[in-house]
């Protein structure tokens, strides 16, 4: 069975620029999550979505956003890229809507730099 | 807020001697405790995780994780480390509440098993 896939493996971009992340959960999952790591910590939370909705978004700026596809699959759009933005974009997939409890399957991730 | 320390960045352990990889937490209710594992280039992998029950709880590849309440503590172990253990190790944290709840890392944890 094919785990989280994630698309593009790496992506660079200029400040300013706009960005689109791409990742597929694991067949029958309906929650897909979406993480920043930065070189040297741990991921950070950006947004959860369940059955198609929103169900938690972490303290990101508006310039992150997200969607949910019928299929369950996801992107992470970021308009107004900054240098700071230079991270390992994580999606991760759960069978359940409620992150408290279930376990995370994770992609590979995205490394996005910005030049 | 919830949150995760792990107070050491790095760990040294030498092949075939037990290892502890150190995790403390702060939440309010009752905690949900992860282990993931990172290798190079790749997400974070689900080793193990505490929701209720028996303290010690038993996880993948051998390791195992002890839940200290009055410490608030979730310390990872395995008895014997391997080289191929070497990798980057994250606690996480949750807690049930309403609605749907997000889940906090740590900075990770690097573990170097010397042959």
């Amino acid at each position: 069975d094919a785990g989280v896939t994630q698309s593009p493996t790496h992506l660079i971009k200029t400040r300013g620029q706009h960005v689109t992340l791409r990742c597929s959960p694991i067949s029958g999952h309906k929650s897909v999550s979406w993480y920043q790591q930065v070189l040297g910590q741990g991921p950070q939370f950006i947004f959860q979505y369940y059955e198609k909705e929103e169900r938690g978004r972490g303290n990101f700026p508006d310039r992150f956003s997200a969607r949910q596809f019928p299929n369950y699959s996801s992107e992470l759009n970021v308009n107004a890229l900054l240098l700071g933005d230079s991270a390992l974009y994580l999606c991760a997939s759960s069978s359940q809507g409620g992150l408290a409890k279930n376990i995370q399957y994770f992609g590979a991730g995205t490394r996005l730099s910005v030049l | 807020a919830q949150s995760v320390a792990q107070p050491e960045d790095q760990v040294n352990v030498a092949e075939g001697n037990p290892l502890t990889v150190k995790c403390t937490y702060s939440v309010s209710g009752n905690p949900y405790l992860f282990w993931y594992v990172q290798y190079p280039n790749r997400g974070l992998q689900f080793l193990l995780k505490y929701i209720t029950g028996d303290n010690l709880v038993k996880g993948s590849y051998g390791f195992e994780a002890e839940f200290n309440k009055s410490q608030t503590s979730f310390h990872l172990k395995k008895p014997s480390a391997l080289v191929s253990d070497s990798a980057l190790y994250f606690c996480a944290v949750s807690s049930q509440g309403g609605g749907y709840q997000k889940v906090t890392f740590g900075t990770g944890t690097k573990l170097q098993v010397i042959p």
